[in-house]
């Protein structure tokens, strides 16, 4: 079956620009995650949905960050006012109901902020 | 303050020999880890997990061990394959997966030279 899917999969913007990510997850999984990862670090937790709704926004690094998904599918990541430090690959995962352990990775966003 | 450590950036391993990755945490919470693969501009993909009430898991090649007490787990991988080389990543859960994100390593990049 179709797997995680994210778009776009390359994206430049100028600083201080907006952009939106998007992610399709697997069909049926109600559980999706946002995390990114700058260059030679591990990968940082951004904010999870159950459902439509967001528990635990506390990884979002500052409010130019915001996410929503609607539906129970597809969300979309945005970045108001991008800064270089933005610079990075963007991953969405989603995993079955009740169940965070094992998550499913789309090949990610790489976004680079000139 | 990193919780999940990969102190070890890389590693390179003959074809067919062992490799060992290894991974320190401090947060005694933690009762799940993951082992993650990744390949370049790929998302990672889960390979082995174990709970903390295992010292080990085993699933073909690859074999997770879990020192409580120390803190730490390994995943072995024997005989290794050219096919291994990737970014392995380490990933932990607390409270049952109901804190609904895992906590990464940096990672550490496997190479097996043929």
């Amino acid at each position: 079956g179709a797997g995680v899917s994210q778009s776009p999969s390359n994206k430049v913007t100028e600083k201080g620009k907006d952009v939106e990510l998007r992610c399709d997850p697997i069909s049926g999984h109600t559980a999706l995650y946002w995390y990114r990862q700058s260059l030679g670090q591990g990968l940082e937790f951004l904010i999870y949905f159950q459902g439509n709704s967001a528990p635990d926004k506390s990884g979002l690094p500052s409010d130019r960050f915001s996410a929503e998904r609607t539906g129970g599918s597809v969300s979309t990541l945005t970045i108001q006012r991008t800064q270089q430090e933005d610079s990075a690959v963007y991953l969405c995962a989603s995993s079955p109901q009740y169940s965070s352990y094992e998550q499913y990775f789309g090949p990610g966003t790489r976004l680079t902020v000139t | 303050d990193q919780q999940v450590k990969q102190n070890s950036p890389s590693l390179s391993v003959q074809e067919g020999r062992i490799s060992i990755l290894n991974c320190d945490y401090t947060n005694s919470m933690f009762d799940y880890f993951l082992w993650y693969k990744k390949y370049p501009a790929e998302g990672p993909t889960f390979l082995i997990s174990i709970s903390s009430i295992k010292d080990k898991n085993e699933d073909g090649r690859f074999t997770v061990f879990l020192n409580k007490s120390a803190k730490h787990l390994s995943l072995h991988i024997v005989p290794s394959q050219p096919g291994d080389s990737a970014v392995y990543f380490c990933a932990a859960s607390a409270y049952g997966g109901s804190q609904g994100n895992l906590i990464f390593g940096k990672g550490t990049k496997l190479s097996v030279k043929p």
